[in-house]
This record gives structure tokens, sequence and C-alpha cells, in this order.
């Protein structure tokens, strides 16, 4: 079984454009979630979505958006894009039950200059 | 709020010696529980999970890791490591209720292997 494919893996923008990341989940997952990754604040929990709704959303501001598709397949979109929103952008999947546990992929490596 | 603590940054052991990971947490109620490792450039990869029952759970790779209520640890533990142990290591427990949301990770540990 195929894993999560995020694309592209690396991307560099400017201060200021928007940016689109897109997440493809392990075939049957219909649950995504989204993290942000950096060395001085760590793994944080953006938003969870399942059947095309947003179930779950972290502490983060409204620049950063997300839906999910009838495929199950979700985008995140990060608009005016600033110099801490370099991270790496982890993408989860999972079964939508309680415990299950998330499957990740390899990430977007996200450069703001 | 649920919360990880993992109280080492880095960890430095020598091939061939055992290791402990500490990973403490706070959460209302009975916990799922989740070992993730962190090659360099990669994702997040699953070492193994608590949901319940027996508290000594075994993992991939060789890892295995001990839920302990009373001390709300779960400590992950490998009896010989070896050289492509060398990686960052996440604890991780549901945001909130237990349901399919998101996870709250620990800071990581930096597993450091010598020769």
């Amino acid at each position: 079984k195929a894993g999560v494919t995020q694309t592209p893996r690396y991307l560099i923008k400017t201060r200021g454009q928007q940016v689109t990341l897109s997440c493809s989940p392990i075939s049957g997952h219909r649950s995504v979630s989204w993290y942000q990754q950096t060395p001085g604040q760590g793994l944080q929990f953006l938003f969870e979505y399942f059947s095309e709704t947003q179930r779950n959303k972290g502490n983060f501001p409204g620049r950063f958006s997300g839906r999910q598709f009838s495929n199950s397949r979700s985008e995140m979109n990060v608009s005016t894009l600033e110099l801490g929103d370099s991270a790496l952008y982890l993408c989860a999947s999972s079964l939508y039950r309680e415990g299950s546990e998330q499957f990740f992929g390899p990430g977007t490596r996200l450069t703001v200059l | 709020a649920q919360s990880v603590t993992q109280p080492d940054i880095h960890i430095t052991v020598s091939e061939g010696a055992s290791l402990e990971l500490r990973c403490n947490y706070s959460y209302g109620a009975t916990p799922y529980l989740f070992w993730y490792v962190q090659s360099p450039g990669q994702g997040l990869q699953l070492l193994l999970k608590y949901f319940s029952g027996d508290t000594l759970v075994q993992g991939i790779k060789g890892f295995e890791a001990e839920f302990k209520r009373s001390q709300s640890s779960f400590n992950l533990r490998k009896p010989s490591v070896h050289w492509s142990d060398a990686a960052e290591y996440f604890c991780a427990v549901p945001s909130s209720g237990g349901g399919a949301d998101g996870l709250t990770f620990g800071k990581g540990t930096h597993l450091i292997i010598q020769p």
C-alpha cells in the first residue's frame, strides 16, 4: 500500500506571497491532519479534516487554511507569508476512529525569504 | 490540556549499549500514547503505540515501551542500539478526548550513537 505523499517536497517563497501544499493520504484513510515543525516550536498541530470537513484546529492564525476533497486528498494554504512560516509541513493520514495511529508523509520544506 | 514532556533534549549512547528515552504525559483519562522516530529530512515513522491492556508494548526495530500510570510515564527502551538508530524521537498523545484528532508531541529527544 502506498504511503502518504506530499507535493512539492521543497518550496521557496518570498514574504507576502501565498503557498499551497498538497497531501494524498493512504488509500482508505479518510482523516488528514497537518502539522508544522520548526526548530523553536517543535511539532505543532495545524488542523484535521475528515469527510471534507475541518474537525479540529490548532492555535494558528487565519492565514493558515486547508481543505479536503471527496477523494480525501487535502491541501493547505498559507497566505501573506512571513519569515516565521519557514518550516517543515507534515501531513498525516489515519482511519477516523478513536486511537488510530497517524501515518506521516515526508513533508514539504517551505523556506520564506 | 494534554501535554507531553521529554526531559532529555540530547542523549548519547555507545553502539551496542542499552537505551531509555523518557516521556511523561499529562492527560485526563487513560491515554493513547505513541512513539515516533524521525530521521534527518524525513517524516515521522510510528515505532509503537499504547491503547490499553498490557503495559509493556513491543514495537518495530527492537523497541519497546512501558506504560506506568502511577508515574505518568511511557519510556522507550532498546536493549542494544545500532548506529542506524541515530534520529529524533518523539512521544505523543491525542490532543483531546482520545478521538481521531491531532496529536500533541513532546519536544523530542535527539539520539546520538557513538561508535
